[in-house]
């Protein structure tokens, strides 16, 4: 049952450099978001999507690029880090309901990215 | 807009003592509202989740959350806390609108003192 799979878990970057945190998810979900949590700042969706070959723009998309070309894997990217962009990002992923949202989130355990 | 409130960053009980959480929101749609709580280092695991079906939702580890539409409130309690309920917890609110995001609030810190 592995759910929700972010690889990698750890990265150190340096300022400029680029990198890929990978999303997949064996649930046949149609919804994947990416948040980054930062203390006393809750969650904070970045993009997400709701199908495969769709994206949308989140409350703090500056800096990502995102892609979605199979349903199971949601890539997030940096193309020019930041130290702004230390963080810990989740995956998440969700069911969609012809009824609404009313499905619950399925996450992943985190990757946590320091920038230096 | 919708926006969700925990009024509380931090809270703490003691062993044995009763916990309460609160979480106001704020949504232009008949909204599903979610507690999810995250241990030290590890991913988000749900709780419960009200999805206008019974006010009065019943999760997992003895928690409970009562939804009150005239107060706009979903506050999330426990009779009797453990130690291992020490974490954060996060109210979320979903309109219920197709496409649309979940929206988290910031979160409270749930300490437990023996």
């Amino acid at each position: 049952n592995a759910g929700v799979t972010q690889t990698p878990k750890f990265r150190v970057l340096k300022t400029g450099q680029s990198m890929t945190l990978l999303c997949a998810q064996d649930m046949n979900h149609e919804y994947m978001y990416w948040y980054r949590q930062d203390p006393g700042m809750g969650l904070r969706l970045i993009h997400y999507s709701v199908g495969e070959g769709t994206t949308a723009k989140g409350e703090v998309p500056d800096g990502y690029n995102v892609s979605r070309l199979k349903k199971q894997n949601f890539l997030l990217g940096l193309e020019s880090a930041a130290p702004s962009q230390t963080s810990v990002y989740f995956c998440a992923s969700r069911k969609h309901s012809s009824s609404g949202n009313t499905g619950e989130l399925f996450f992943g355990e985190g990757s946590r990215l320091t920038v230096l | 807009a919708q926006s969700v409130t925990q009024l509380d960053s931090h809270v703490s009980v003691s062993e044995g003592t009763p916990v309460l959480l609160r979480c106001n929101y704020s949504s232009s749609y008949s909204p599903s509202l979610f507690w999810y709580v995250q241990h030290p280092n590890k991913g988000l695991q749900l709780l419960l989740k009200y999805t206008s079906a019974a006010t009065l939702v019943k999760g997992i580890n003895g928690f409970e959350a009562e939804f009150k539409k005239s107060e706009t409130s979903f506050h999330l309690t426990k009779p009797s806390a453990h130690m291992s309920d020490a974490a954060e917890y996060f109210c979320v609110v979903s309109p219920n609108q197709a496409g649309t995001a979940l929206i988290f609030g910031k979160g409270t810190t749930l300490s437990v003192s023996s």
